[in-house]
């Protein structure tokens, strides 16, 4: 067990739909990681959290959004869902977010967009 | 621009055989590289971290800077380490990763 927790498990939706994904980092992370793991695409990464502040960016589409709270857990907002947009999507957490430290994944939350 | 390849999407090796799993990065700086291990799409776990040195589950990796690589190895693979491997650059960057199959 990471100590990184994710919901929910699986979920499946329509395209159009709009669903959250959340994510607890490990006690004492302040920094909180997105990807999303679709089987043509790999391991993306999307977006980096430190401690209530956007610290990075990456493959992020405009129709998702992501957010830390100050209690440190994150939400991912994924809207006009597409078939496209079925996949893993993994949060992670480390305790500064520097590019040194540890990342520490969840479980995931399985995506299926019908 | 920073960039991890693992020039190989599958590799298959019999029980018992060496090992090596490629990862070659391309970064301005000191680069801090990660091996991460998935097994059956669970959640990525970590496997080594150049600055440690140390070896988990039999596996070590030496970063080369002069050919910019991370190279993962084993000297003699065992039926569990099939999974899939991700080489990866700080928290952002991340290999398209390798599938480890090894045979019976």
């Amino acid at each position: 067990d990471s100590g990184v927790t994710q919901t929910p498990k699986h979920l499946i939706t329509a395209t159009g739909q709009r669903v959250t994904l959340r994510c607890s980092p490990r006690s004492g992370d302040l920094s909180v990681y997105w990807y999303q793991q679709s089987l043509d695409q790999g391991l993306q990464f999307l977006i980096q959290y430190y401690n209530g502040e956007e610290r990075a960016k990456g493959n992020i589409l405009e129709r998702f959004s992501a957010q830390q709270f100050p209690d440190l857990h994150s939400e991912l907002n994924l809207s006009s869902l597409e078939l496209g947009d079925s996949a893993l999507y993994f949060c992670a957490s480390s305790r500064t977010g520097e590019s040194g430290n540890t990342i520490y994944f969840g479980e995931g939350s399985w995506l299926t967009v019908v | 621009a920073q960039r991890v390849t693992q020039p190989e999407k599958l590799l298959s090796v019999f029980k018992g055989a060496p090992v090596e799993l490629k990862c070659n990065y391309s970064y301005s700086g000191s680069p801090e590289l990660f091996w991460y291990v998935q097994y059956s799409r669970q959640r990525l776990q970590l496997l080594l971290r150049h600055i440690s040195r140390e070896s988990i589950k039999g596996f070590t990796a030496d970063l080369n800077k002069g050919e910019t690589s991370f190279h993962l190895k084993k000297p003699f693979a065992q039926e569990e380490d099939s999974a899939m491997y991700y080489c990866a650059l700080g928290g952002m960057r991340f290999g398209a990763g390798t599938r480890l199959t090894v045979k019976p």
